[in-house]
């Protein structure tokens, strides 16, 4: 059955640098969307991407479906504690339902 | 707009126990799901419904039962509890079939078996 990946498992970083995780199916994708999770909280919606190559921008967050659809990144720039939290994405293979990845943590030491 | 309603929020059972974890949603989506989450594991999908009167299975049924008699409300029974039973769960729901359309998540229900 289909497979997403997620790496890095957990990231740690200081606050205002960088951060990315990647995400990688086992099958290509007809979209992909992310969630967020803060700790103790529930997953938060934030994009769904549907076009190979596709980028999309939220303030500080940049996402990008890859040109097989196959994978996908978030990339935060300048992390802010406010971005403390699991990352997830989840893939459509055309099938019914999607497939969550096992998500990366990220923390922000201020 | 509540939104996604789950309860309880915690619940410790014992080995072979029954019990319903609800959910209700007042936002008229059709698609509805349970989802497990353990530990590195991400969230895996159990059962889901299209629509009224339609379930279906997900990556991981067994154990677990689901009924869809309205839109708004999509219960999850345990028949007889295992500890590896024990996890987060969480409802969400979605305008549409989930395809293209965000998944809004209850609050969660954290569950014990011993």
């Amino acid at each position: 059955g289909q497979q997403v990946m997620q790496i890095p498992q957990y990231q740690h970083v200081q606050e205002g640098e960088d951060f990315t995780t990647y995400c990688n199916s086992s099958t290509t994708l007809s979209n992909i969307q992310w969630y967020k999770q803060r700790p103790g909280g529930h997953p938060v919606f934030l994009i769904q991407l549907v076009k190979s190559g596709e980028v999309k921008k939220q303030k500080r967050l940049t996402f990008q479906f890859g040109e097989a659809k196959k994978n996908s990144s978030l990339h935060i720039t300048a992390t802010q504690t406010t971005d403390v939290g699991t990352y997830f994405c989840a893939g459509d293979n055309y099938g019914q339902n999607f497939v969550f990845g096992p998500g990366t943590r990220l923390s922000v030491l201020p | 707009n509540a939104g996604v309603t789950q309860t309880p929020k915690f619940q410790v059972l014992k080995t072979g126990q029954s019990m319903t974890l609800q959910c209700a949603q007042d936002m008229n989506h059709e698609y509805m799901s349970w989802y497990r989450q353990d530990p590195g594991m991400g969230l895996r999908l159990i059962h889901y419904s299209v629509g009224a009167g339609i379930t279906d299975q997900g990556e991981v049924p067994n154990g677990y039962n689901v009924s869809r008699s309205t839109t708004e409300d999509f219960p999850l029974r345990l028949l007889s509890a295992a500890p590896s039973q024990t996890s987060v769960y969480f409802c969400a729901s979605s305008y549409s079939t989930g395809k293209g359309n965000e998944q809004f998540f209850g609050p969660g229900t954290r569950l014990t078996v011993l």
